[in-house]
């Protein structure tokens, strides 16, 4: 079955520290995969998907299929980055994994 | 478009009474999806629908929830009896495929006490 592993459920980070959130699947084909980002008591949005390689806020995902990973990071963290995380697996539905929450302190 | 848009924001209710949730997805929309936030479970996707079908309910803890899709702009999701570990914040998101585009609601945070 396809599935989202993000083994943080909290990552504490200091203002411009760099910051990596972990995420592993398991897919049997080739898998598209999304970070979506929530802010304090906001809706989720969409921060990035692996395919279109681009960075966004400042943060990259790079899916090594060796390693069935796709981390999110971030070379400097800022205070606004403070949110939660969800790694995404599309199939015939949207799988997340269980979320990791990010507080950047100052 | 207003984007996804749920309604209530916050509901407050005592255990045993029931509660209905709103959802009016973005136009054009084919898909709609239930999920329901906890800070020990993360998100959990309760149902879907395509072109109003429900199509996946496996999600659906029991038989107190019920969800329906009268028509391709509106959808609800009820709690009847409600119980304290039914708080949580529920969301609702469309999209034009599926798995792919999802646009989410503010969500509704509810609390049964």
């Amino acid at each position: 079955a396809q599935r989202v592993t993000q083994p943080e459920k909290l990552l504490s980070v200091f203002k411009g520290a760099p910051v990596e959130l972990k995420c592993n699947y398991s897919y049997s084909g080739s898998p598209e995969l999304f970070w979506y980002v929530q802010y304090s008591r906001q809706r989720l949005q969409l921060l990035l998907r692996h395919i279109s390689r681009e960075s966004i806020k400042g943060f990259t995902a790079d899916l090594n299929k060796g390693e069935t990973s796709f981390h999110l990071k971030k070379p400097f963290a800022q205070e606004e980055d403070s949110a939660m995380y969800y790694c995404a697996l599309p199939d015939y539905k949207l799988s997340f994994g269980a979320g990791t929450t990010v507080t950047v302190r100052a | 478009d207003a984007g996804v848009i749920q309604s209530p924001r916050h509901e407050v209710t005592e255990m045993g009474q029931e509660v209905t949730l709103r959802c009016k997805p973005i136009s054009g929309h084919d898909y709609l999806f239930w999920y329901r936030q906890t800070m020990m479970r993360g998100l959990e996707l309760l149902i879907y629908f395509n072109n109003n079908v429900p199509i996946d309910d496996s999600g659906m803890p029991e038989d107190r929830f019920s969800a329906k899709m009268p028509n391709a702009s509106f959808s609800t999701l009820k709690i009847q009896p409600s119980e304290p570990r039914d708080s949580a914040v529920y969301f609702c998101a469309s999209s034009l495929e599926a798995g792919y585009g999802y646009t989410f609601g503010s969500g509704t945070r509810l609390t049964v006490v």
